[in-house]
């Protein structure tokens, strides 16, 4: 599977967007990139995925590079109980198989 | 409201008690799963389930038992807990198997003492 790498922490001021990196340099052609979130020891909550194309859903926007080899989630205006831990996920949709979380990156949204 | 829950919330039980930890989903959903989450190890995977009667290992499955009876149900069983199964414990599940988009639950932490 490939390995994903992020930034540890990121700040952002309330009501700004919020731009979480991650690259996925060795990325296969038929590997989903996968977004969550955990806040504070609470179970880990689906934000959004793509393949290649962008997409966007009521929480969130996923950017993916043209060579898919990184990505980026967009809160487009953060709150403070958007701070959380978010984890970029590469992952082929292959029954049996663990989501591996990462460390992630620690998003602190402040006012 | 769809949701997966656990119970209970909070465990503290000392060593060689046998306990259970309880997991439904009411998504009618195929897979089910359980993760420990421990500081610095991330979220690694005990085992799953693909459907009913359908259990598999996943990376950390010693001292732990699962059963699925009914496809709601995925309850994770600890026949002689350890100190070293000290963790915060989530159950997810999912459509189908293969498919990323995961529910968990709320957690249970377990003090083994």
């Amino acid at each position: 599977d490939a390995k994903t790498t992020q930034p540890p922490s990121m700040d952002c001021a309330e009501g700004r967007a919020a731009n979480l990196p991650c690259n996925h340099s060795t990325i296969s052609g038929n590997e989903y990139v996968y977004w969550y979130r955990q806040i504070h020891s609470q179970g880990p909550q689906y934000i959004i995925h793509g393949l290649k194309n962008n997409e966007t859903n009521e929480m969130a926007s996923l950017i993916i590079t043209e060579d898919r080899k990184s990505s980026t989630l967009i809160l487009p205006h953060a709150t403070l109980r958007d701070t959380a831990v978010y984890y970029c996920i590469v992952r082929a949709n292959q029954a049996g198989t663990a989501l591996i979380f990462g460390k992630g990156t620690t998003l602190s949204v402040s006012s | 409201e769809a949701q997966v829950t656990q119970n209970p919330r909070y465990l503290i039980t000392v060593t060689g008690k046998k306990l259970t930890v309880t997991c439904s989903q009411n998504m009618n959903h195929e897979y089910m799963s359980w993760y420990r989450q421990d500081p610095g190890l991330g979220l690694r995977q005990i085992y799953y389930s693909m459907n009913v009667e359908v259990t598999d290992k996943g990376d950390v499955p010693e001292g732990y038992k699962v059963s699925r009876k009914e496809k709601r149900n995925f309850p994770l069983i600890l026949e002689s807990p350890s100190p070293n199964q000290t963790s915060l414990y989530f159950c997810a599940s999912s459509l189908f198997p293969g498919t990323y988009e995961q529910y968990f639950g709320p957690g249970t932490r377990l003090t083994v003492t």
